[in-house]
């Protein structure tokens, strides 16, 4: 059965650098979506992509943060300058169609030290 | 925006007893509320969901039931398994086509 990979599955940082996160969704898919969970809390929606723009966003999804689809495969999350407070564990998730089943990556857990 | 609670934080059960999960949601525009299931190291995945077109869903153990008058929906997991145990998250897709609001998790915990 086919599923969202995601990699790094850990990644550690300093305050300040950039990293990015990256995921191969299931290959006929249209939409791609980024979600974080921060430790003990709800996981929360970042954004959503798809033909190749943002279609919404959180406010949670700022001027630090940007997605981007390089290539036929691999949909990125890119944040700029890491914040101690973006540690937390970002999934990947990609759906058919709007408003239809989206299946999840198994994360990628970001530390920013 | 959309608001998703979810209770109990937790849930200890027998094996072969039932177990149940609530949720509730603010959007009235809300229409598809999906389940997932997550173990530890793992990603959510899904298990169960439900459109607001319909009042109750069934497949195999697992059933989903919404009032959409009382905005609220429910997981309901028959004949537990100490396998069913992990984390599970309830979530609304409301007037936005793309954006899931989740609830908080119920970790649930079925002792052999």
């Amino acid at each position: 059965e086919p599923e969202v990979t995601q990699t790094p599955s850990h990644q550690v940082t300093q305050m300040g650098q950039e990293v990015i996160l990256r995921c191969v969704p299931i290959s006929n898919h249209l939409y791609f979506y980024w979600y974080r969970q921060i430790l003990g809390q709800k996981v929360e929606f970042l954004v959503s992509f798809y033909n190749n723009e943002i279609s919404e966003k959180s406010e949670i999804f700022d001027d630090q943060f940007s997605v981007e689809r390089p290539d036929g495969s691999n949909f990125t999350l890119k944040i700029r300058s890491t914040k101690l407070e973006d540690s937390a564990m970002y999934f990947c998730a990609s759906g058919k169609r709007a408003q239809e089943t989206q299946y999840f990556g198994p994360g990628t857990r970001l530390l920013v030290l | 925006g959309e608001n998703v609670e979810q209770h109990p934080s937790t849930l200890s059960v027998q094996e072969g007893d039932s177990a149940v999960i609530k949720c509730t949601y603010s959007d009235s525009a809300s229409n598809y509320f999906p389940w997932y299931k997550q173990e530890l190291g793992k990603g959510p995945q899904l298990i169960i969901d439900i459109r607001s077109n319909v009042g109750e869903k069934k497949d195999q153990r697992i059933a989903v039931t919404l009032n959409k008058t009382a905005k609220h929906f429910s997981l309901h997991i028959t004949e537990t398994q100490p396998e069913d145990s992990a984390v599970y998250f309830c979530a609304a897709m409301g007037r936005s086509n793309y954006k899931l609001t989740f609830g908080k998790g119920t970790l649930l915990t079925v002792n052999p």
